[in-house]
């Protein structure tokens, strides 16, 4: 099973609400990312959780807020957003952060519209 | 730093044979990924290449020449279902924790 499951899969939302992206998976990996994916461009790191610490924060905006509950579960927090923040955000995860042979699996991603 | 590089469109007929290049320089790199996506979808996992040489699984192979930073993603027996955008990824084990880079895709039209 190489299964990552992310709700909701679609998602609107205006620039002053507050809303959440959610991501699981129980395949007992201990390494966590969010991408970002507009179209036509390729996947984005934003953030990479190691053993439910943040490890890499790519420069995001804090209006983008992720959070590890526990070792199955990462959420990214939204708020204030902007229009151009429309895109696929895309969970992922893997064994380990930076060990070799270490394959990253994506969730189906949640489609964000801002409006 | 890491710089992949990967032709953006490629064409193809119902059956055939396809290769898709990926260049790249970068130090301190551990290995290349190749994903699959289709349109509105999520990247899938292909293969991944750490070693020179070829892997092979069943209709996808994907070749790495570490010396001359180079990969390849060779589709045989092509079908309309392979129609999507093929991702190249270097992973860079180095300092930055394991970071995934990926190149801009390079999008595959399976024609009958």
């Amino acid at each position: 099973d190489t299964e990552v499951t992310q709700t909701p899969k679609h998602l609107v939302m205006g620039m002053t609400n507050k809303k959440s992206l959610k991501c699981e998976q129980h395949m007992g990996h201990r390494a966590m990312y969010w991408y970002k994916q507009k179209a036509k461009k390729p996947p984005e790191l934003m953030f990479v959780y190691s053993y439910e610490k943040l490890s890499i924060n790519e420069s995001v905006p804090s209006r983008f807020s992720p959070e590890c509950p526990n070792s199955s579960l990462l959420n990214l927090h939204l708020h204030a957003l902007q229009p151009e923040d429309s895109a696929l955000y895309l969970c992922a995860s893997s064994l380990q952060v930076g060990a070799m042979g270490n394959t990253i699996y994506f969730g189906e991603g949640s489609w964000l519209t801002v409006v | 730093g890491q710089n992949i590089d990967q032709p953006t469109e490629m064409t193809a007929t119902e059956g055939a044979i396809v290769q898709i290049n990926c260049t790249y320089q970068t130090s301190g790199f551990n290995g290349l990924f190749w994903y699959q996506q289709h349109a509105g979808e999520a990247p899938t996992f292909l293969s991944y290449n750490v070693l020179d040489g070829l892997e092979e699984k069943g209709r996808f192979s994907s070749f790495l020449s570490r010396s001359k930073g180079y990969s390849y993603l060779l589709l045989k027996e092509l079908q309309m279902k392979d129609s999507a955008s093929y991702l190249c990824a270097g992973f860079d084990r180095g300092s930055t924790l394991g970071r995934l880079y990926f190149g801009r895709g390079t999008q595959l039209t399976v024609w009958p």
